[in-house]
């Protein structure tokens, strides 16, 4: 069992509105990455959170953002929604200094009208 | 960036038969690829992982291989079942200034057929 959480599981929102995904990350881990899963394809890197900093970013715009928190538990933000934001958006907690291994949560489908 | 071509894209066999994917990278420095299954609607599970100094990696009836060489790595599943019906990813790590990201391949769906 992961322990990785996520809410909410669906959210429906029209093209212009901002959006707040949150992720808990399994106990013990401190990273939190970000990715935005299209229907068909495989999952795409958007940043990577580390003891509350951004640790790196992908080929996503400034729309999106995020934070982490504290006790690690993490929130991607997403503003002037496009259609094409339309996806399955997934958070993966690791514990950098030991491993690299991420470990999923179930993800928050988003979908933008 | 780092690239990761998964192949082939749909794969089916028959129950008991062997399934292999194939993967390749483009980053030389990539020094762990993990192996992910997802099922329909559900959250991609990691199911076997290998790291760059290892060239295989056997979990019961699931393998890894690495060619580093080359960079490729594949992963084998022997007597399947209809429950490893699924689709498959794999991916490959590149660095960053602290960690690594993963790079996704665009997936194999595997059916099972009974």
């Amino acid at each position: 069992e992961t322990g990785v959480t996520q809410s909410p599981t669906h959210l429906i929102k029209t093209r212009g509105q901002q959006v707040t995904l949150r992720c808990s990350s399994q106990s013990g881990h401190n990273t939190v990455s970000w990715y935005q899963q299209a229907l068909g394809q495989g999952p795409q890197f958007i940043f990577q959170y580390y003891r509350e900093e951004e640790n790196g970013r992908g080929n996503f715009p400034p729309r999106f953002s995020g934070l982490q928190f504290p006790n690690y538990s993490s929130e991607l933000n997403v503003n002037a929604l496009e259609l094409d934001d339309s996806a399955l958006y997934l958070c993966a907690s690791s514990w950098l200094a030991l491993s690299d291994t991420q470990y999923f949560g179930p993800g928050t489908r988003l979908t933008v009208l | 960036g780092e690239n990761v071509e998964q192949h082939p894209s749909t794969l089916s066999v028959q129950e008991g038969d062997s399934a292999v994917i194939k993967c390749t990278y483009s980053d030389s420095a990539s020094n762990y690829f993990p192996w992910y299954k997802q099922e329909l609607g559900k959250r991609p599970q990691l199911i076997i992982d290998i790291r760059s100094n290892v060239g295989e990696k056997k979990d019961q009836r699931i393998a890894v291989t690495l060619n580093k060489t080359a960079k490729h790595f594949s992963l084998h599943i022997t007597e399947t079942q209809p429950e490893d019906s699924a689709v498959y990813f794999c991916a490959a790590t590149t660095g960053m200034e602290y960690g690594n990201k993963l790079v996704f391949g665009a997936g194999t769906i595997l059916r099972v057929k009974s």
